[in-house]
């Protein structure tokens, strides 16, 4: 399978600005869900958006989906230090089938 | 919540040994779990696809003589790392549909087990 990619790979802000991570698939999918990884741990499922969605808000994250440009990105409004960690998205073909993560992108909130 | 556990957390083993690593949803049944494969920064890999009672599915490229796979129950998986070596050593993270409230859409991702192959 190919993976999607994710950019930046990287992003280092301060607590308190905003955070915006971006996701390209290559498939049709039935939904793209976010995820998020602390070090060496476990994946955290976010949130999910469908593929007749264009935006979907829980708590301080926003992600927004263009079907047409195969692309999402998630904002994470006044960020914290405990933001930081690993965040991937994942797209999902069909309901319940297996998903192909990005690359992952590395969030760094400085205190 | 749904909740995966994983088990061990961590084994370092000599080179030539097998590994088993057990991935088990502890409050719902899990027809389908997932199995992956994680190197230091990068993404996750999909090994497998773990199907309770059937054959699992392997992506290709994954030999499937040496990642063994059983799904016996609805709640337990198990990957079996046959004849490691150093080239193994990973992050391996399995993960479960839960299906509840008919959404087949979540899973449910174990804390990982790290490999280390020596």
């Amino acid at each position: 399978s190919q993976q999607g990619e994710e950019d930046p790979q990287a992003l280092s802000i301060q607590e308190g600005e905003n955070a915006t991570m971006n996701c390209s698939y290559k498939t049709s999918i039935n939904n793209l869900q976010w995820y998020r990884q602390n070090s060496g741990r476990g994946l955290v499922h976010l949130i999910l958006i469908r593929s007749n969605e264009r935006e979907k808000h829980s708590g301080r994250l926003r992600v927004t989906l263009d079907t047409s440009k195969k692309s999402s990105s998630l904002l994470i409004t006044a960020s914290r230090a405990a933001d930081t960690a690993s965040y991937f998205c994942a797209s999902q073909e069909t309901s319940g089938s297996r998903l192909t993560f990005g690359e992952g992108t590395q969030l760094t909130v400085n205190p | 919540g749904a909740v995966v556990s994983q088990h061990p957390s961590r084994v370092i083993c000599k080179s030539g040994t097998s590994v088993k690593i057990e991935c088990r949803s502890l409050d719902f049944q899990a027809t389908t779990m997932f199995w992956y494969r994680q190197f230091p920064k990068k993404s996750l890999m999909l090994m497998a696809t773990s199907n309770e009672g059937s054959k699992a599915t392997y992506e290709q490229g994954v030999e499937k003589d040496k990642f063994l796979i059983n799904h016996a129950s609805l709640t337990l998986s198990t990957l079996t790392v046959t004849s490691a070596h150093p080239e193994d050593s990973s992050f391996y993270i399995c993960s479960a549909g839960s299906g509840l409230a008919g959404n087949y859409n979540e899973q449910f991702f174990g804390p990982g087990t790290r490999l280390t192959v020596l």
